[in-house]
């Protein structure tokens, strides 16, 4: 398996604009995270999937942010509009769940957004 | 809720030393623990993990022990390589249909020839 793939790797956007990040999960995982990652704040989890559902998304920041999941194999995550504080690196996770042993999340590399 | 905290970075160790890593928890039950790495340029990946009191997880000369009694999970390496380099994240996750997993704010380690 590739692993858990996003794209862009890389996104330099103008304020206002709209964004949209994309990963692709490893088959069979039934859950799917969505993590910022910035040095002030560490690393948030932002809202995750169980089955394609949303189960929580208390970590989503504003109306501007939102997530959806089509699909057991794509989701997105959207910005609109951007604003430069939303500059961070946002990471992908996907795991298999179904217990202790299964509960490793698997990242994908990250896309890290720029908003100027 | 769940909480974890790390040991503030960053750390710089010469080659060779040994490496701690703090890291204690707060969680209700019986949570897995879990040390992730992060590489520059990369997303993390699980480095070690143990699910119950006393396991001792270890994985590349890293160790880690379970240690319910003071709710701790500190990392440990013998003798560190220029290629540990890296940011150490101490995390948690519960069993069962809850699968959030907690991670801690991470330690950057630097390890210099």
């Amino acid at each position: 398996d590739a692993g858990v793939i996003q794209s862009p790797r890389h996104e330099v956007t103008e304020m206002g604009q709209e964004v949209t990040l994309r990963c692709k999960p490893i088959s069979g995982h039934d859950y799917l995270f969505w993590y910022r990652q910035t040095m002030m704040r560490g690393l948030e989890l932002l809202i995750y999937f169980n089955n394609n559902v949303p189960i929580d998304d208390s970590g989503m920041p504003e109306d501007r942010f939102s997530a959806k999941m089509p699909n057991a194999s794509f989701s997105t995550l959207k910005i609109q509009p951007s604003e430069p504080r939303d500059s961070a690196v946002y990471f992908c996770a996907s795991s298999p769940g179904g217990g202790p042993a299964n509960t490793e999340a698997f990242f994908g590399q990250g896309t890290r957004l720029t908003v100027v | 809720g769940d909480s974890v905290t790390q040991m503030e970075g960053p750390v710089t160790l010469s080659e060779e030393a040994f490496l701690t890593i703090n890291c204690t928890y707060t969680a209700t039950g019986y949570p897995s623990l879990f040390w992730y790495v992060q590489y520059p340029g990369e997303g993390l990946q699980l480095l070690l993990k143990a699910t119950k009191a006393d396991d001792k997880g270890s994985n590349k000369g890293f160790e880690a022990t379970y240690r319910k009694e003071t709710t701790s999970f500190h990392l440990e390496k013998g003798s560190v390589q220029v290629s540990d380099s890296a940011v150490y994240f101490c995390a948690l996750s519960h069993s069962g249909g809850y699968q959030k997993v907690t991670f801690g704010i991470g330690t950057k380690l630097q390890v210099i020839p």
